[in-house]
C-alpha cells in the first residue's frame, strides 16, 4: 500500500526558530511536493522536486527552503519561523515524470508562537 | 501565474439532494484531477480527466471536462452523509510537473 509519512502530526515552535518538516515516501516516486493549507485559501504549492537534489519554487516559496538528498525524503525548512507560517503543511508524492495521481501524507499542523 | 478557481466555496444540502461544484482555469489544462478531503483528513485522489469533453462516472459521482479544457465539474446525485468533506479540483502547471489546486468546495449534508 502506498504510503507518505510526515514526521509530526502536531508541532509548536517559537518565533525565530529554524523548523524542519520531514516527509518520507515508500513508493519510489520521482515527484515530491510541499503544500500549505489555510482556511478559505485551499492548498498552495510551496516547493516541489522532480528528482534528487532538484527543486522548483511553487507559488509561495518565501520564507521556506527544501532539501532532497535522497529520493524517498523531502524536507521543508522554515529558516526563521514566523506567526504567519502557522498552518497545516501537507507533503505529497507522485510517480512522475508527468503529473499523475498525488498521494498525500497525513499533514503537520504547525503552530508558531 | 496559472490559477484554478472553484465555486461555490461552501454548500449545504439535505440528504438526497444533488450537489455540483465547478472549476475554471485561466489557461487551457492538459488534464484535471479531483480530490476529496474528509474532515480531519488529507486529500485523496478521486479521478483524472484528460480528454476534451470527457465524462466519467463513479457510482453517484459524475465528472466532466469542458470542450475547451478550461473548466470541469463534479456532480453528486442524491447526496449521503458520507459525501461530507471538501472537494478540490487541480490542474497541472505549464510544465506538467506540479498540481495547482482550486480553493475547494466544502460540502455539508444534513439528514
Amino acid at each position: 500500500d502506498v504510503k507518505v509519512t510526515q514526521s509530526s502530526r502536531y508541532l509548536v515552535k517559537r518565533t525565530g526558530e529554524k523548523v524542519f518538516l520531514e516527509c518520507v515516501q515508500d513508493m519510489d516516486h520521482e515527484n515530491m511536493f510541499w503544500y500549505r493549507q489555510d482556511p478559505g485559501l485551499g492548498l498552495r504549492l510551496i516547493y516541489f522536486s522532480y528528482d534528487v537534489k532538484m527543486k522548483e519554487k511553487g507559488d509561495i516559496p518565501e520564507g521556506y527552503s527544501v532539501s532532497r538528498e535522497k529520493k524517498e525524503r523531502f524536507s521543508l525548512i522554515l529558516e526563521s519561523a514566523s506567526t504567519n507560517q502557522t498552518s497545516m503543511y501537507l507533503c505529497a508524492s507522485s510517480l512522475g515524470p508527468i503529473m499523475t495521481e498525488a498521494f498525500f501524507g497525513q499533514g503537520t499542523r504547525l503552530t508558531v508562537v | 501565474g496559472q490559477q484554478v478557481m472553484q465555486i461555490p466555496q461552501y454548500q449545504h444540502v439535505q440528504e438526497g439532494e444533488d450537489f455540483t461544484t465547478y472549476c475554471n482555469s485561466s489557461t487551457t489544462l492538459s488534464n484535471i484531477q479531483w480530490y476529496k478531503q474528509r474532515p480531519g483528513g488529507h486529500p485523496v485522489f478521486l479521478i483524472q480527466l484528460v480528454k476534451s469533453g470527457e465524462v466519467k462516472k463513479q457510482k453517484r459521482l459524475t465528472f466532466q471536462f469542458g470542450e475547451a479544457k478550461k473548466n470541469s465539474s463534479l456532480h453528486i446525485t442524491a447526496t449521503q452523509t458520507t459525501d461530507v468533506g471538501t472537494y478540490f479540483c487541480a490542474g497541472t502547471n505549464q510544465a506538467g510537473t506540479a498540481l495547482i489546486f482550486g480553493k475547494g468546495t466544502t460540502l455539508s449534508v444534513s439528514s
